[in-house]
């Protein structure tokens, strides 16, 4: 079956630097996505890796190894509108996308 | 960067009755669209994939009749939730996929629509 994994939740503190780490079993593989979420609103992008390595896009950073079905979000200084859902997606071999649960960040002051 | 609207972003209607929920590719042409439902603190349900000029597909448990979907155009795509109960209060969004070409892929979100059946 098709399996996305990443925490249920974490929390850090402002101007700090946290990692959420997703893992992934799927049929097919076209890319993984990031996206953002607020309660109450749609996910929002914040990254695309098909490729090995790492992407960085100022405070967010994002790392693929398709070898290992493993990626992480970095983010770094914190700020508390950083506070939100975090949404690892993979695109399957059907363009569809396969969601994990999404890992809740709380950034405390 | 391209766009997808929604339209109503929110409702409430009365159990029995008929809701459609548009979502539209402003800037870009999409062949393929995606409808999700999203319960509180859970992630995103695919309930259906919907092609131009064909039928959606419907992923397992949810149900066709209930939820109708049409695309049209290549830059619209409607649900139809039908005989809506207060269990079909969630909020829903849609997607549109954007090919790139070569390897890029990505998936466009609508703002959602927020539907509470009373």
């Amino acid at each position: 079956g098709q399996n996305i994994d990443q925490p249920t939740e974490m929390t850090a503190t402002e101007g700090a630097i946290v990692q959420i780490n997703c893992t992934y079993q799927t049929s097919g593989f076209n890319g993984l996505f990031w996206y953002q979420q607020h309660a109450g609103e749609a996910p929002t992008f914040l990254s695309y890796n098909v490729l090995d390595g790492l992407e960085e896009k100022g405070r967010f950073s994002s790392f693929l190894s398709r070898s290992k079905g493993y990626s992480y979000l970095l983010l770094k200084e914190l700020q508390m509108k950083d506070s939100a859902s975090y949404l690892c997606a993979v695109m399957d071999s059907n363009y569809q996308l396969i969601w994990g649960a999404g890992t809740k960040l709380i950034i405390k002051p | 960067g391209a766009v997808v609207s929604q339209h109503p972003s929110r409702v409430i209607c009365k159990s029995g009755t008929s809701v459609k929920i548009e979502c539209r590719s402003l800037d870009f042409q999409a062949t393929t669209m995606f409808w999700y439902r999203q319960f509180p603190k859970q992630s995103l349900m695919l309930m259906a994939t919907s092609n131009e000029g064909s039928k959606a597909t419907y992923e397992q448990g949810v149900e066709k009749d209930k939820f109708l979907i049409n695309h049209a155009s290549l830059t619209l795509s409607t649900l139809t939730v039908t005989s809506a109960h207060p269990e079909d209060s969630s909020f829903y969004i849609c997607s549109a996929h954007l090919s790139g070409g070569g390897d890029y892929n990505e998936q466009f979100f609508g703002p959602g629509t927020r539907l509470t059946v009373l």
